[in-house]
């Protein structure tokens, strides 16, 4: 069975600093790796997903088979970053995606 | 194009009550997904249509959830009778084309309260 995990329900980090929201993932197969945003009062939208392999909004996400991770990055976090942020896991084949609990991230001024 | 659009944006209703929650999927789009949101259990996905057949409804919690997709334009969920540990954010979102490689664009969400 496919298991997405967000260990860190809430992270706050200082604008300027780096920040890392970490996702670890549970797949016997070769699996598609998604991360959606949801910003305050807008929709959940697609951020980035592994296999475009771009950087979106100065994040990166690299997809780490023999750790088993996704974890998103970005070298200098902007307050407008500050949002909630879902790691999403497609099976292959698959036309639904398994969504971890989420990361609040929160950048302080 | 509006997107996905979901209605009621906020539901409040007793325990018992009958509630139903409604979608309007993105128009072309043939795919079409119910979550629902608590602090606790992040994103579930609860159905998902494709074609407005149901493919997967093993995230439905219990036989008092039903959805339906009576035309590719809309769908309802259900939920009879509502208890107080149903309320959450329920989110309606559809994408284009199978095999899921296409986005899921997702609606506003449905903030219910059961009291």
């Amino acid at each position: 069975a496919q298991r997405v995990t967000q260990p860190e329900k809430l992270l706050s980090v200082f604008k300027g600093a780096p920040v890392e929201l970490k996702c670890n993932y549970s797949y016997s197969g070769s699996p598609e790796l998604f991360w959606y945003v949801q910003y305050s009062r807008q929709r959940l939208q697609l951020l980035l997903r592994h296999i475009s392999r771009e950087s979106i909004k100065g994040f990166t996400a690299d997809l780490n088979k023999g750790e088993t991770s996704f974890h998103l990055k970005k070298p200098f976090a902007q307050e407008e970053d500050s949002a909630m942020y879902y790691c999403a896991l497609r099976a292959t084949g698959a036309n639904n995606l398994f969504f971890g609990t989420g990361t609040r991230l929160t950048v302080i001024p | 194009d509006a997107g996905v659009i979901q209605s009621p944006r906020h539901e409040v209703t007793e325990m018992g009550q009958e509630v139903t929650l409604r979608c309007k999927p993105i128009s072309g789009h043939n795919s079409l997904f119910w979550y629902r949101q608590t602090m606790m259990r992040g994103l579930e996905l609860l159905i998902y249509f494709n074609n407005n057949v149901p493919i997967d409804d093993s995230g439905m919690p219990e036989d008092r959830f039903s959805a339906k997709m009576p035309n590719a334009s809309f769908s309802t969920l259900k939920i009879q009778p509502s208890e107080p540990r149903d309320s959450a954010v329920y989110f309606c979102a559809s994408s284009l084309g199978g095999g899921g490689r296409q986005p899921q664009h997702f609606g506003d969400g449905t903030r219910l309260s059961i009291l």
